[in-house]
């Protein structure tokens, strides 16, 4: 079975702390897998891909294929990033977890 | 930089009659999607598109649905008999390629309330 599953509905966090936001993924093949984000009355955007390796916004995500894993970090959150934030894995169609609303104290 | 827009941001509508929602995808994307999200739920697949043929669809998507791209720039969503448990939010989206790495752009979303 293809799945996404982000364990946490919320996560809260003061400014400057670390955070991590799990995402385990079900797929038999090798994965696409997707970091997307939704700030308040905002579309969803891409925020990261795993095929690029790259960091956005300070936030980075590792695939680990041997925890079926893909979970975003970041080491010191900021307020405005406080969103909610979909893993998503590709496979011609994006299968979405049910997402995690990160809240950023000040 | 270019937007998927979606008309209206809001609909209401009653039992049994039909909705269509509204979609301009990217004007050079070839790939479209309509996925949506009932309250609290996650955001689940509904159906994409490409060279004015589904591509594929969910189970979600039965005889009560159905896309069209009337024009070379619109992409509609269309709910023959709306239910009570078709309230939701949809979202369109499209894509220039359909590579498994690929980004999808999502439009604002409409919600479609049905009383």
């Amino acid at each position: 079975a293809q799945r996404v599953t982000q364990p946490e509905k919320l996560l809260s966090v003061f400014k400057g702390a670390p955070v991590e936001l799990k995402c385990n993924y079900s797929y038999s093949g090798s994965p696409e897998l997707f970091w997307y984000v939704q700030y308040s009355r905002q579309r969803l955007q891409l925020l990261l891909r795993h095929i690029s390796r790259e960091s956005i916004k300070g936030f980075t995500a590792d695939l680990n294929k041997g925890e079926t894993s893909f979970h975003l970090k970041k080491p010191f959150a900021q307020e405005e990033d406080s969103a909610m934030y979909y893993c998503a894995l590709n496979t011609d169609k994006l299968i979405f977890g049910t997402g995690t609303r990160l809240q950023v104290f000040p | 930089e270019p937007e998927v827009t979606q008309t209206p941001s809001h609909q209401v509508t009653q039992m049994g009659q039909e909705v269509i929602l509204r979609c301009v995808p990217i004007s050079n994307h070839l790939y479209f999607y309509w996925y949506r999200q009932i309250l609290g739920q996650k955001v689940e697949f509904l159906v994409s598109f490409y060279n004015n043929e589904i591509s594929e669809k969910s189970e979600i998507f039965d005889d009560q649905f159905s896309v069209e791209r009337p024009d070379g720039s619109n992409f509609t969503l269309k709910i023959r008999s709306t239910k009570l448990e078709d309230s939701a939010m949809y979202f369109c989206a499209s894509s220039y390629y359909q590579d498994r790495d690929s980004e999808q752009y999502f439009g604002p979303g409409t919600r479609l309330t049905v009383t």
